[in-house]
């Protein structure tokens, strides 16, 4: 079945610094890629979105490109913000056939940024 | 306008005990998906529906767990004898159809004691 794997945390960064969360998936076709965020005492967000390969999705700064050729959809920003610190939740939704669009989730980075 | 809400946002309940957990779309919004997180299993996938009929259960983990959805529109999780395994949030997430975004609501946080 479908499954993601995402780099565990903590993550504890300066302010300023740069930030990847590695996100490596296992699906088959072609899954639609997702990071979504979860502020302190808040909902989850969609952050940006990837649904075919090569694509980009990019918001607030932040960017992850999907490659299929790896498997993976990375999140990078370059410089970080106090107000970034959250959960990040990598996300694939399958292909199709039995999917129904649900979302499989890998387990969560916490980032914290200090100022 | 108006996003997805959930009720009650908190519960607290005594092992063995049942509870419903509500979720209101996104008006409009015709696919709605229950997800559970938990501390020890992440965020998990439960039920999908689509209108009032859910052509996929996969998640539910076990016979006590039940949902249904009226209308098109309004969606109850149902828990009979809670155990302190069901201790989580549970999420509700509605799109307007399944390769759309899912917008989540807030969360019930379920603890049974």
């Amino acid at each position: 079945g479908d499954s993601v794997t995402q780099m565990e945390g903590p993550v504890t960064l300066s302010e300023e610094a740069c930030l990847t969360i590695n996100c490596t998936y296992t699906a088959t076709g072609y899954p639609s890629l997702f990071w979504y965020v979860q502020y302190p005492g808040e909902g989850l967000q969609l952050l940006l979105k990837a649904t075919k390969a090569d694509d980009k999705g990019s918001n607030k700064g932040f960017e992850a490109t999907y490659r299929k050729e790896t498997t993976s959809f990375h999140l990078e920003k370059g410089s970080v913000q106090v107000s970034d610190s959250a959960v990040y939740f990598c996300a694939l939704r399958g292909a199709g056939g039995t999917s129904y669009g649900k979302l499989t989730f890998g387990q969560g980075t916490i980032l914290t940024v200090h100022p | 306008g108006a996003g997805v809400s959930q009720s009650p946002s908190n519960k607290v309940t005594e092992k063995g005990k049942d509870v419903e957990l509500r979720c209101d779309p996104i008006s409009g919004h015709t696919a709605l998906y229950w997800y559970r997180q938990s501390l020890g299993q992440g965020l998990e996938f439960l039920i999908y529906f689509q209108g009032n009929s859910a052509p996929d259960k996969s998640g539910l983990p076990s016979d006590r767990f039940s949902a249904e959805r009226t209308g098109g529109s309004v969606s109850t999780l149902t828990i009979q004898r809670t155990q302190q395994e069901d201790s989580a949030v549970y999420l509700c997430a509605s799109n307007q159809g399944f390769q759309e975004t899912q917008y989540f609501g807030p969360g019930t946080r379920l603890l049974v004691l």
